[in-house]
């Protein structure tokens, strides 16, 4: 898995709760990203960074955030969750010009 | 219009068959042109890589790349139960700080029957 590890790899949460979902990599790559990943939609890009403290929007970044206080974490944050942000949640990582590699996934189920 | 449109499936072939998965696409700032491999509950594995239009072949997989037609396919030879999987199409751009976009289709499911 490239050296992804995403935490947690399942969680279930409510309404209105804020949940913070994190990805470590060991590879020390430059660049990483979050994506989801929902039926009829494929993958789509949340947010993503090309250095420590450099962040910038996806196509679908609407009520998320993002930190990234070390090169090798990589932190998603949902303010106050929304039915709409069930889905699977898919960190990658690169090295400049070069392809993505994934994590496993967080399932996140928001009831 | 999505900018990549990928028949979902899903597809059944007999074990040894030829397999042939398609993609199309409509922003011509496509750089780089990647097939992966996604299993169940698992990320997507990186199949495939190209740039350039042609063909590339990796043991029993070929990748092919029309830019002008703006058409990617992916050729499984000898299909295995093991190759049954979501095939998924990804096209990337060049981003801010010189990351790379990717823009996946939907997937294609495929099953390798005995």
């Amino acid at each position: 898995d490239a050296g992804i590890t995403q935490s947690p790899r399942h969680k279930v949460t409510e309404t209105g709760t804020p949940v913070t979902l994190r990805c470590h990599q060991t590879e020390n790559h430059r660049y990483m990203y979050w994506y989801r990943q929902d039926p009829g939609h494929g993958l789509r890009l949340i947010h993503y960074s090309y250095g420590v403290k450099d962040t910038d929007k996806g196509e679908v970044s609407d009520g998320y955030s993002v930190s990234r206080s070390k090169t090798e974490d990589f932190l998603l944050t949902l303010e106050s969750a929304t039915s709409s942000q069930t889905s699977v949640y898919f960190c990658a990582i690169s090295a400049g010009n070069s392809p993505l590699h994934f994590g496993n996934g967080t399932r996140l189920t928001v009831t | 219009q999505k900018e990549v449109e990928q028949d979902p499936g899903p597809l059944s072939v007999p074990e040894g068959a030829i397999v042939s998965l398609n993609c199309t696409y409509s922003n011509s700032a496509f750089q780089y042109f990647m097939w992966y491999r996604q299993y169940s509950r698992k990320g997507p594995e990186l199949l495939m890589y190209t740039y350039s239009s042609g063909n590339k072949e990796d043991g029993r997989f070929t990748a092919q790349v029309d830019k002008s037609s703006k058409y990617i396919s992916l050729f499984i030879r000898d299909s295995q139960p093991s190759d049954s999987a979501t095939y998924l199409c990804a096209m990337s751009e060049s981003v801010t700080g010189g990351g790379n976009k990717l823009t996946f289709g939907t997937g294609t499911q495929l099953k390798v029957e005995l």
